[in-house]
């Protein structure tokens, strides 16, 4: 079966400094992948997606970018953290070449910027 | 422009009694439309989806949803709730092949003992 994985569960940074946040698919081959950011009490955000290994497509313009080095990997990066960037971060994969799949969440990585 | 709207924020239901959660979409074609439940501090898990046929579908945790296309919507129903259910409810829409799912902003379900 399918599994995702995204690390760290939870990260505290200060403003300024950089930001790594992975996420890995297992089971699958070639999926879609979704980066979310969800505020307190709030819908979710659609960061980036990627349809295949470099393959970026940026859906907010931001302080943030994403890349996909791996098949099954999927990167979120900063250079220099906001205060704004404080959040719930969630990866998500789709079954790719057909349309009306469902997405399928990891845990999610809580984000505080001090 | 195609939208999802969850009109209730937050709803309380007493446990045991049935619940009904509403999600309107807004599209010119029949969309594919899913609901998921998020925990607090959890990722979301999917609940049911609708791509095509009988437009009542039923879900895990027993969970059921019916897909109207003269109001196009998609309600999320279960006849007897238990107080595990209180989470986040999302509502979502997918319209186009590259698999991006509109969100809808989410219902809050809190459960009186």
């Amino acid at each position: 079966s399918q599994t995702i994985h995204q690390w760290p569960a939870t990260l505290v940074q200060p403003v300024g400094s950089p930001l790594s946040l992975e996420c890995t698919v297992e089971g699958t081959s070639n999926p879609n992948l979704y980066w979310y950011r969800q505020a307190a009490g709030r819908g979710l955000q659609l960061l980036f997606y990627s349809v295949g290994i470099g393959q970026i497509s940026s859906e907010v313009p931001q302080n943030l970018s994403a890349s996909r080095p791996q098949d099954r990997q999927f990167i979120l990066s900063s250079k220099k953290l906001l205060l704004s960037d404080s959040g719930f971060y969630l990866c998500a994969w789709s079954v790719s070449g057909s349309v009306g799949q469902p997405q399928h969440f990891g845990d999610g990585t809580r984000l505080s910027i001090l | 422009a195609q939208s999802v709207t969850q009109p209730d924020i937050h709803i309380t239901v007493s446990e045991g009694a049935s619940l009904e959660l509403r999600c309107n979409y807004s599209y010119g074609a029949t969309p594919y439309l899913f609901w998921y439940v998020q925990s607090p501090g959890q990722g979301l898990q999917l609940l049911l989806k609708y791509f095509s046929g009988d437009t009542l579908v039923q879900g895990i945790k027993g969970f059921e949803a019916e897909f109207k296309r003269s109001q196009s919507s998609f309600n999320l129903r279960k006849p007897s709730v238990h107080w595990s259910d209180a989470a986040e409810y999302f509502c979502a829409v997918g319209f186009d092949s590259a698999s991006k799912i509109i969100f809808g902003s989410g219902t809050r379900l809190s459960i009186r003992p």
